[in-house]
């Protein structure tokens, strides 16, 4: 599977957008980009994920470059909820999909 | 939906015993995977199971931890004899078409 680099941690301000980072120059053509995140003591939850069209939902933004080396998570308006270990995983997807996790950055939200 | 569940939530054991965690996925969700989380890292996938068939147990240190899902529903891991390195967070997942849920985890100290 290939590899993803996210910075270690990150802060932002209550109510401003966060943009997290992530590269992954070794993606494959078949592999989507994956945003999982975990809150303190609670297992990861899912974010959105994307092949190569920019995605949103009610929780997020995913940002692809057209190459799709690198791509940006963005939470609009990041509350102290928001404050969380962020992983960007690439992966085949389909049923029987296998996440490979990094260490991710942590996003402090500050008030 | 309900969600993933597992327990116990929390266990304490001496090294050399045994210990055992359960998980029941989402119904109707055929690939189930286990984690270990240990601190401040991510969690490394250690089996993966379609229906009650092993995909991937290539992680799984085979001389101490057995996993098993009967019926293709409830998984068991189980640790025999633990160490104090087994110490870390177990987190239950399962997965409909590529997205995780990922139950609460279960902690677990070994002295």
């Amino acid at each position: 599977d290939a590899k993803t680099t996210q910075p270690t941690s990150m802060d932002c301000a209550e109510g401003r957008a966060a943009n997290l980072p992530c590269n992954h120059s070794t993606i494959s053509g078949n592999e989507y980009v994956y945003w999982y995140r975990q809150i303190h003591s609670q297992g990861p939850q899912y974010i959105i994920h994307g092949l190569k069209n920019n995605e949103t939902n009610e929780m997020a933004s995913l940002i692809i470059t057209e190459d799709r080396k690198s791509s940006t998570l963005i939470l609009p308006h990041a509350t102290l909820r928001d404050t969380a270990v962020y992983y960007c995983i690439v992966s085949v997807g389909g049923a029987t999909n296998k996440l490979i996790f990094g260490t991710g950055t942590l996003l402090a939200v500050q008030p | 939906e309900a969600g993933v569940a597992q327990s116990p939530r929390y266990k304490i054991i001496e090294k050399r015993q045994s210990v055992a965690f359960w998980c029941n996925p989402i119904s109707g969700h055929a690939t189930l995977y286990w984690y270990q989380q240990i601190l401040g890292q991510g969690p490394k996938l250690l089996i993966q199971f379609q229906n009650n068939g092993v995909v991937d147990d290539s992680q799984l240190p085979k001389d101490r931890f057995s996993a098993e899902r009967l019926k293709g529903v409830d998984s068991t891991l189980k640790i025999q004899p633990a160490k104090l390195e087994d110490s870390a967070v177990y987190l239950c997942a399962s997965s409909l078409v590529g997205r995780s849920y990922f139950g609460p985890g279960t902690r677990l100290t070994v002295t």
